[in-house]
């Protein structure tokens, strides 16, 4: 079974403050994602990387920036955390198997953000 | 052009009856179609998907019906379950992008009443 897990899946932080929310994938995918989830916007995309070391600007990047070192894993870093970055977190992974974009996205149980 | 509009927001649906979400799109180049399942405190997970090439796909009790002229597309539920009742994403993409970037539709919260 693909395995795509998060570190944490509550997290308070203040605002002004640098926050980290790490992914690890175990199925060798090409291709990462990270996602925020809030009611009545649906999942909005926020960056995405397709191999390491490359990444790529989502819907959202405002206030946010990503790290991939290594092919299992995927950062998002909020540089100085605002009370508008409280909502759900969620991390996703996908092979490119297909090489046509269709492959499944694998989701993450998701890191509830609280910025106070 | 790269919004996928989703309704209803929320849905209330008695057990074994049909539950339908419908979605719209703008961009005429996207050709992929899936659905995706969330429920609560999980990660969303795919469902079922089609591309514009067949109007209707057919998997168990779920169903999507495409069409491509209005672009528009719908999941149909039929004899809803309670254990049906989730969270249900459509998203649409374009197959040749590559990373696979899936535009997310907002969402809608599907209640089965027993």
């Amino acid at each position: 079974d693909v395995k795509v897990t998060q570190s944490s899946r509550y997290l308070v932080k203040r605002t002004g403050e640098k926050v980290f929310l790490e992914c690890v994938q175990d199925m060798d995918h090409e291709n990462m994602f990270w996602y925020r989830q809030d009611p009545g916007l649906g999942l909005r995309l926020i960056y995405f990387s397709y191999d390491v070391k490359m990444k790529e600007k989502g819907d959202i990047p405002e206030g946010y920036s990503v790290s991939r070192e290594k092919k299992e894993r995927f950062s998002l870093i909020l540089e100085s955390a605002s009370t508008n970055q409280t909502s759900m977190y969620l991390c996703a992974s996908s092979s490119d198997f297909s090489g046509r974009g269709t492959d499944t996205q694998y989701f993450g149980p998701g890191t509830r953000l609280t910025v106070l | 052009q790269q919004q996928v509009k989703q309704s209803p927001q929320s849905l209330i649906v008695q057990k074994g009856g049909i539950s339908i979400i419908n979605c719209a799109y703008e961009n005429t180049a996207f050709d992929y179609f899936p659905w995706y399942q969330q429920f609560p405190g999980k990660g969303p997970a795919l469902l079922i998907a089609i591309r514009p090439d067949v109007s209707e796909k057919k998997e168990g009790r779920f169903t999507i019906s495409f069409n491509k002229s209005a672009k528009q597309f719908s999941l149909h539920i039929m004899d809803s379950q309670p254990g049906d009742s989730a969270t249900y994403f459509c998203a649409a993409s374009i197959s040749d992008n590559q990373g696979g970037k899936l535009i997310f539709g907002q969402g809608t919260e599907l209640s089965v009443k027993p």
